[in-house]
């Protein structure tokens, strides 16, 4: 089966950098993917990483270290608007995405 | 384009009774997933559409849980005899093809039952 750990909380200033890391357990990988919802919200697509190295969107970013089992996201210039849950996801054996217990992210002024 | 909409986006039940809650993919998306969310986690796996056809089906707790997809497109998520445990949020999400395809998820439907 499949298993995600995340850390359960953070809380950054606003203008900050923070990272959230994610390790895996899976029995078969295609890929590490990162997904925002904020409260009362649907989750929102972030990245996928399926090779190791580092992806950069804008002030977000998601690396992914295949070997070691781990991967994180990386928010620069932190808003307010940020503030949200963010969930590390990998594909089961089939398609179906299964899901950490997520971050909740707390920017503070 | 349009995303994902779910419909009722809130539903109060009693102990017992059937719901019925509706799913509606973007436009083209052969591949439907529908997830359950409680308080605090992150979205559980209940079943997988391609087409028509449930691809898989594993995530669904028990037998009082089914859903459909008749034409390929509108998914219904069934629960019969629905208990306070079955309280959640009802996610669905869609993809282009399936696989590694980005999942785009709706709302979600939240389900209280009393």
């Amino acid at each position: 089966g499949q298993s995600l750990e995340q850390p359960s909380e953070v809380t950054a200033v606003e203008g900050a950098i923070v990272q959230i890391n994610c390790t895996y357990q899976t029995s078969g990988f295609y890929g590490l993917s990162w997904y925002q919802q904020h409260d009362g919200g649907a989750p929102t697509f972030l990245s996928y990483n399926a090779l190791d190295g580092l992806e950069e969107t804008g002030r977000f970013s998601s690396f992914l270290s295949r070997s070691d089992s781990y991967g994180y996201l990386l928010l620069q210039e932190l808003q307010m608007k940020d503030s949200a849950s963010y969930f590390c996801a990998v594909p089961s054996g089939n398609t179906p995405l299964v899901f950490g217990k997520g971050t909740r992210l707390s920017v503070i002024a | 384009g349009a995303g994902v909409s779910q419909t009722p986006s809130n539903k109060v039940t009693e102990k017992g009774k059937y719901v019925e809650l509706r799913c509606d993919p973007i436009s083209g998306h052969t591949a439907l997933y529908w997830y359950r969310q409680s308080l605090g986690q992150g979205p559980e796996f209940l079943i997988y559409f391609q087409g028509t056809g449930a691809a898989d089906d594993s995530g669904l707790p028990n037998d009082r849980f089914f859903a459909v997809r008749p034409e390929g497109s509108v998914s219904t998520l069934k629960i019969q005899r629905t208990e306070r445990g079955d309280s959640a949020v009802y996610l669905c999400a869609s993809s282009l093809r399936g696989g590694a395809d980005t999942q785009y998820f709706g709302p979600g439907t939240r389900l209280t039952v009393l």
